[in-house]
Order: structure tokens, then sequence, then C-alpha cells
């Protein structure tokens, strides 16, 4: 069966420092991928998008970048963190369009950024 | 660009009764998907609905149904016998190349 595995679950960073949170999938083959991020008590905002290795599409231009080194781990990182960057970061992915179609989410990251 | 929107940013309903969340969405494709997502606290994301945009009929599970209109671009979710266990935000979210999600609707449910 398909897992995601995304973490660190908690993260607290001070201002300027850099950032990487990961997420890998288990048991499908070259899914879509999606980085959103979900401020307090709010929707949630795509981030990032990839369709394959090292195809990435970015949705907000903005202090963070993704990257996608293997078919199934994307990695959003930041080279310098800033106070707005505070939020929760969840990872997805999904097979595409199709019958069946829905998106599975990870657990989900805490980032606190001070 | 596609846009998903949530004009109901809170609702409350009381235990037993029906509520209807709104959603419209502005695309020009004409092939694409729809959801309804819950988000309980636990923040896990939770997919209680889906619709196929070339499908007329409205997709239903159980006590959750929808009503999807295309020419208006319209999507809500009616949840009947609401349930304490359905408080939790709702998303609404569309998917062609990519997902989108819309900016939730907080529901409340009165024991």
């Amino acid at each position: 069966s398909q897992t995601i595995h995304q973490w660190p679950a908690t993260l607290v960073q001070p201002v300027g420092s850099p950032l990487s949170l990961e997420c890998t999938v288990e048991g499908t083959s070259n899914p879509n991928l999606y980085w959103y991020r979900q401020a307090a008590g709010r929707g949630l905002q795509l981030l990032f998008y990839s369709v394959g290795i090292g195809q990435i599409s970015s949705e907000v231009p903005q202090n963070l970048s993704a990257s996608r080194p293997q078919d199934r781990q994307f990695i959003l990182s930041s080279k310098k963190l800033l106070l707005s960057d505070s939020g929760f970061y969840l990872c997805a992915w999904s097979v595409g369009r199709g019958p069946n179609t829905e998106a599975f989410f990870g657990q989900g990251t805490r980032l606190t950024v001070v | 660009a596609q846009t998903v929107t949530q004009s109901q940013p809170e609702m409350s309903v009381q235990e037993a009764e029906t509520v209807t969340l709104s959603c419209t969405y502005d695309t020009s494709e004409s092939d694409y998907y729809l959801f309804w997502y819950k988000q309980p606290p636990s923040r896990q994301m939770i997919l209680v609905i889906r619709q196929e945009a070339y499908k007329q009929q409205n997709a239903t599970e159980n006590r959750f149904s929808v009503n999807f209109q295309k020419a208006a671009k319209s999507f809500s979710l009616k949840i009947s016998d609401s349930q304490l266990g359905d408080a939790a935000m709702y998303f609404c979210a569309y998917e062609d190349d990519k997902i989108i999600f819309g900016k939730g609707t907080r529901l409340h449910i009165l024991p």
C-alpha cells in the first residue's frame, strides 16, 4: 500500500537560519508531489508541485524553494527563514487525473520561526 | 488561473440537522475533478467526496452529498444528520494539472 512520510513533525528555527523539510512516498511510482502551507486557521496555499524528477512548478514567489532529486522524494528548502515563513506545511501526492484521483497527505510539519 | 472560493469562513449546525457548505470555482477547462476534504483538529486531511466534472450525476457518500452545477461552477457539500464527529475544517478543492484548495469553512456541531 502507498504511504507518505513527512518530517520533522515540529520545528523551531531562528530567523535567518536554513530550512529543509523532506517528504517521501512509498508504494507508487511517478506520483505528482505537492507542498502546501497552512497559516493559522487559514486555507491551504499551494507552494510547489512536481510532475516528475527535476520538474518543479512554483505557485507563489517567496523565500522558499523545492527540489525533487528522486522520483518519490520532495524537499522544501530555504536559505534564510523569515518570521512570515511560520506555518503548517503539508506534503501530498496524487497519481494525477483519473477516476480515483485523490491527494494523500503527510502528517504535516509545524514550523515556528523565532 | 484556476481559483476556488469558499465564502463561509464558519458555520454552525445543530446535531442531527442538515447543513450545506458552499464552494465556487473558476476554470476554463472542461475536464477536471472536484473534492471536499475534511481536516479535524488532528490536522490530518481526509477525503470526504470526489466529483468528476464529466459526470452529471451528483456524488454521494453515505451522509455526504454534493450539488454540482457545472455551468454555474458551483460545488456545494450537504451533510445530513450532522454528528459531533463532523466538526472540522472543510476544504473544497479542484484538480486539473494540479490541486488547489479554497480557504476552508470551519463547521461547528451544536449538541
